[in-house]
């Protein structure tokens, strides 16, 4: 089974910063890559798919980048709703895979 | 606009068998795949595994031996049997919808867990 690594697992950071979490798979997934934004006693919300599309209605200051094993999202100044757990999920294979989440903390 | 909705028991004891219900609202169910995820307490997100509305599924391996997902398109409903539980299936439980492989509408998430 294809497996993802996300990196850092957790991070601080301040309001208006730019900040970029990254995923790498342990084998080629093309562009076959979603992330998901959690907050506590929430659904994950769908943020990114096909590794740089933005879901309708998300806000333009997150970006997807990446092809094969290595992907990142990026918020590009950080908003106080934004502190959340993100996660990347794969869809290369007919078995789906979470990475292990990347929380961002207030600094 | 597309709504699910998980329904089932909040405690289970261990060796016991897990079942959940989703409901689906505003889609007709046989146009998409139908997944199950869930989230333990202080861990990541699982997949768990997917449903089509013709009965095809695909399971995480790890939790295959355990796992059953079925679909009744009359009722718009597709449900998660997971039998054999101990504790660390305590979790919070989503049903969603599958897009194009990403998991495009969630259900609310309902917390289980495992007690004697």
């Amino acid at each position: 089974a294809i497996q993802l690594t996300q990196s850092p697992s957790s991070l601080s950071a301040s309001v208006g910063d730019r900040v970029t979490i990254t995923c790498r798979a342990s084998q080629g997934i093309r562009g076959a890559l979603a992330w998901y934004q959690q907050k506590p006693g929430k659904a994950p919300k769908l943020l990114i798919y096909d590794a740089s599309s933005l879901e309708s209605g998300v806000p333009s200051r997150f970006s997807g980048s990446g092809s094969g094993t290595d992907f990142t999202l990026t918020i590009s100044s950080l908003q106080p709703e934004d502190f959340a757990t993100y996660y990347c999920q794969q869809f290369n294979s007919y078995l789906l895979t979470f990475g292990g989440g990347t929380k961002v903390e207030i600094k | 606009q597309v709504q699910l909705q998980e329904s089932g028991p909040g405690l289970v004891k261990p060796s016991e068998t897990l079942s959940l219900t989703c409901t689906v609202s505003g889609v007709s169910i046989s146009d998409y795949y139908w997944s199950w995820i869930r989230l333990p307490p202080g861990k990541g997100l699982e997949w768990i595994g997917y449903i089509y509305y013709s009965g095809s599924t695909n399971y995480n391996p790890s939790l295959k031996s355990r796992v059953t997902i079925s679909v009744d398109t009359s009722k718009k409903q597709f449900s998660l049997k997971l039998s054999s539980v101990t504790a660390a299936d305590t979790a919070v439980y989503y049903c969603a919808r599958v897009r194009e492989g990403d998991l495009d509408s969630w259900g609310q998430g309902t917390l289980v867990s495992v007690s004697s």
